[in-house]
């Protein structure tokens, strides 16, 4: 079975800092891997995924993830923040020849002036 | 653009009733499927399918039916509606197989609320 551990359920930076929301995987099988955005009252749009091709991933909004298959993570980051970006990021991993995706718990992410 | 719609932003349904939550997607994907939202315990499956009349179990069916008529529309059934299932409620629908890489595409959710 596969799982994913999101570490820090709120995470707060000043505008302009950078971003580093953690998620770390469990998958028997390789994986591929996800990050989805929620805005406030919205559904989940999808950030960027990882699907065995090249280990950084750049996504929407100028986030990126790197695959790191040693230390089982994917963690998101983006160099500069924006107050835009305050939202609820959730980290998401489907099995490779697998049909269902298993998130995270989320992280709240909150942008400070 | 891939547009999933669900037939109510806000629910209020009492102990008991039944309720239906609609979802219909406009992109012609095979798959479809239904998750709840709860704080601290992120998206957990109810149920997906993957065609017309398919339906698969997820992680917490209990409590849940699922009916798919037609390929572009998904319902969610709480046969009795009970206070443990006010939540907010995601459909999402993606293409192809259920052996793919592609992206799920989520509506804008159904916050239930069970009085």
């Amino acid at each position: 079975a596969q799982s994913v551990t999101q570490l820090g359920s709120h995470v707060s930076v000043s505008e302009g800092a950078l971003v580093l929301l953690r998620c770390n995987y469990s998958s028997s099988v390789p994986p591929y891997l996800f990050w989805y955005v929620q805005y406030p009252n919205q559904g989940l749009q999808l950030l960027l995924k990882y699907t065995s091709a090249a280990t950084l991933v750049k996504g929407i909004n100028g986030f990126e993830a790197e695959f790191k298959k040693s230390e089982t993570s994917f963690h998101l980051t983006k160099p500069s923040a924006h107050m835009s970006d305050a939202a609820e990021y959730f980290c998401a991993v489907r099995p490779g020849g697998g049909n269902k995706l298993t998130f995270g718990t989320g992280t709240q992410l909150k942008v400070e002036l | 653009d891939v547009k999933v719609t669900q037939s109510s932003r806000y629910l209020v349904k009492r102990t008991g009733e039944k309720v239906f939550l609609e979802c219909v997607q406009d992109m012609d994907h095979e798959n479809m499927f239904w998750y709840r939202q709860d704080p601290g315990l992120g998206l957990r499956l109810i149920y997906f399918s993957y065609d017309v009349k398919m339906k698969e179990k997820g992680d917490i069916p209990e409590g849940y039916s699922v009916s798919r008529e037609k390929k572009e529309r998904f319902s969610l059934i709480l046969e009795s509606a009970s206070t443990n299932q006010t939540s907010m409620y995601l459909c999402a629908s993606s293409l192809v197989a259920p052996v793919s890489t592609d992206t799920q595409y989520f509506g804008p959710g159904t916050r239930l609320t069970v009085l």
